[in-house]
This record gives structure tokens, C-alpha cells and sequence, in this order.
């Protein structure tokens, strides 16, 4: 049973266009959500995150908003770069403590074409 | 500061068999968590040590098991390897009372199964 949710595997965007990348979570238990990006060969990288108190949250060019009652987040990147293509992951945490463990969904692929 | 450090980078391993993964920690850091990404699927929580105890685990089954040593330093031990234990295995490391966007990955372990 999936609770973290990401049902688009891949996003194509031109470069300087938004991407808007969604996520769905089925457990109303979580509070606190996590957007992380990946490149090959390495390690997620934690990239933005915001709390179940608040419905948007800012940094740069990337924004991420809640709609706790859809129990939906989708990250918003613009303008979108080449430098952008990666794996994107939306991540779920009961608590924002480090001591807490990540549910991931699958990722979605996004390509910014030049 | 060093970044969060696994090895090895690949592995082949037969079915039956068992593997021990290795993975420093971010200088400082004392709670390290593993996780397992599967093909085409998001990083699954495996279980997270914190002062060389298990303090909290996914559901897999026991033949999973892991270490943590006085220097921080923790290992992933999987007894009798089955084909589908072939993944990507990542650990991240963090403070107890951090949070967890402070939570590091790294690079990850490729283990095949054959």
C-alpha cells in the first residue's frame, strides 16, 4: 500500500518554463513533507520541505505547496534549468526530527530541454 | 567536513550468500538510517541507529541487520540474499536532535543478486 504517491513517472519542460511536479499521501498522520532531488551515482539531496501548518512554502526558484484536506503537495520550479533534469522525490515524516523515517514515492523524471 | 561515505559502490552477490555494506557518517553526526530503492521505486526505510542501538525499523524481515560503532560509523548485514534483494542501498546520516532536512544520503551501494 503506497502512501507517498508520485503517479506521473516523467515531465518534459522547456527551459525557463515552470515544472510543476505532484504528490498525493493517503496518511493523514503525516506532517511534515520533504522534496528531494537525485542525480545518477548519488544520493537524494535534500532540496525543500514544508509543515502540515503551513500550505506553501518558499526558497528561490523553488516553491512547494500543501492542500492538506486533498492530502496533494506539488513542487513549482521557475524558471526551470538545464541543470534542473534529475529525479525528483516527495517524501512524508510524522515529525520533522531527524529520528523520524522518510516515506518516499516512486520519483518523478524531469528533463528541461535547452 | 566529509560528506557521508558507502562502500562498496557495486556488489554481485549470489542468492544464498551474504553481504555487509558499509557507511560513515557525516562528521558529527550520530544516527544513521538505512534505506533500500528497489528499481523503479522509491527508497523504503530499513531501520535507523542511534548510540550503536536500533531505534526504529521498516518492515523487513529479520535476515536484515545492521551495526553501529563507537565512532558512528554503521554496517548493513543481510543474511540468505534473495534475487529481489537486489537494489540500490543508501544510508543517511543526521544529529539525534536535528531535523531531518538536515538528514544527508550517501552515494548509495548497487547489490545484484544472481
Amino acid at each position: 500500500d503506497q502512501q507517498v504517491k508520485q503517479n506521473s513517472p516523467s515531465l518534459s519542460v522547456q527551459e525557463g518554463r515552470i515544472s510543476i511536479l505532484n504528490c498525493d499521501y493517503t496518511n493523514s498522520m503525516f506532517d511534515y513533507f520533504l522534496w528531494y532531488k537525485k542525480y545518477p551515482a548519488e544520493g537524494p539531496t535534500f532540496l525543500i520541505s514544508i509543515s502540515s501548518i503551513k500550505d506553501k512554502n518558499e526558497d528561490g526558484r523553488f516553491t512547494v505547496f500543501l492542500n492538506k484536506s486533498a492530502k496533494h503537495l506539488s513542487l513549482h520550479i521557475v524558471p526551470s534549468q538545464p541543470g534542473d533534469s534529475a529525479v525528483y522525490f516527495c517524501a512524508a515524516s510524522w515529525s520533522a526530527g531527524a529520528n523520524s523515517k522518510l516515506t518516499f514515492g516512486k520519483g518523478i523524471t524531469l528533463s528541461v530541454r535547452p | 567536513e566529509t560528506g557521508v561515505t558507502q562502500s562498496p559502490t557495486h556488489l554481485i552477490k549470489t542468492r544464498g550468500q551474504q553481504v555487509t555494506l558499509r557507511c560513515s557518517s557525516q562528521s558529527g553526526h550520530n544516527t544513521v538510517s538505512w534505506y533500500q530503492q528497489a528499481l523503479g521505486q522509491g527508497p523504503q526505510f530499513i531501520f535507523q541507529y542511534y548510540r550503536e542501538e536500533e531505534n526504529g525499523r521498516g518492515n523487513f524481515p529479520p535476515r536484515f541487520s545492521g551495526l553501529q560503532f563507537p565512532n558512528y560509523s554503521s554496517e548493513l548485514n543481510v543474511n540468505a540474499l534473495e534475487l529481489d534483494d537486489s537494489a540500490l542501498y543508501l544510508c543517511a546520516s543526521s544529529l539525534a536532535m536535528g531535523r531531518l532536512s538536515e538528514q544527508y544520503f550517501g552515494p548509495g551501494t548497487r547489490l545484484t543478486v544472481t
